[in-house]
């Protein structure tokens, strides 16, 4: 299993500034992930953080308004950037122990953009 | 294509009743389908998933049915409890946790 943990829990933060969210895994993973949760809504894959390398991002998501570092097994960060009010949502970082596994689950960033 | 419906968007049970929530997917390519529980303020977690070699797959008081054909799934919670009551999504994907789709989520409520 992994022990995800994820800073900061909640913020506030004003248009047009960024926020970047660290996301921490108790032991070395294979696969990290980030994941956007809009309030009420499903969870959307917003890219793979990729160890060494830039990560993969999904459709409808770019590197320049969510770049996303991977240092080494156990780190990740997501940075929300030039933030606007429909980027208020809650944001998960995700880790795959080994390949085929089950994903675990940080506890969430709260995001609220005014 | 890569859609997972999940239905109902709300679900009222009472203690000790059945609660059962459906998924249908689009991708037959699709070959893993985990269920996620997840509580006010928390990360989801893994409840219980099955691949497709296997028609239904059951841990304690939470029993998954598949149907390949159907491209459906389904989950069953025995002797619904109020702590049962969580958002739970489905999700499929190919080969394992990556890319994970989601079900739009269910919201379930166990009245005592």
């Amino acid at each position: 299993s992994a022990v995800i943990s994820q800073k900061p829990s909640r913020d506030i933060c004003q248009r047009g500034t960024s926020l970047t969210i660290q996301c921490q895994v108790d032991s070395q993973v294979t696969m990290m992930f980030w994941y956007r949760q809009q309030p009420g809504q499903s969870l959307t894959l917003i890219a793979t953080a990729n160890q060494g390398s830039e990560a993969t991002y999904e459709s409808g998501f770019v590197i320049d308004k969510f770049p996303i570092s991977r240092p080494n097994l156990t780190f990740s960060t997501l940075t929300v950037s030039n933030m606007s009010p429909e980027d208020s949502s809650i944001y998960l970082c995700s880790a795959e122990v080994q390949a085929g596994s089950e994903a675990f689950f940080g506890q969430g960033t709260r995001l609220t953009v005014v | 294509q890569q859609q997972v419906k999940q239905s109902p968007q709300s679900l009222i049970v009472q203690k000790g009743g059945i609660s059962i929530i459906n998924c249908a997917y689009e991708n037959t390519a699709f070959d893993y389908f985990p269920w996620y529980q997840q509580f006010p303020g928390k990360g989801p977690a893994l409840l219980i998933a099955i691949r497709p070699d296997v028609s239904e797959k059951k841990e304690g008081r939470f029993t998954i049915s598949f149907n390949k054909s159907a491209k459906q799934f389904s989950l069953h919670i025995m002797d619904s409890q109020p702590g049962d009551s969580a958002t739970y999504f489905c999700a499929a994907s190919l080969g394992g946790s990556e890319k994970l789709v989601f079900g739009k989520g269910t919201k379930l409520t166990v009245n005592p």
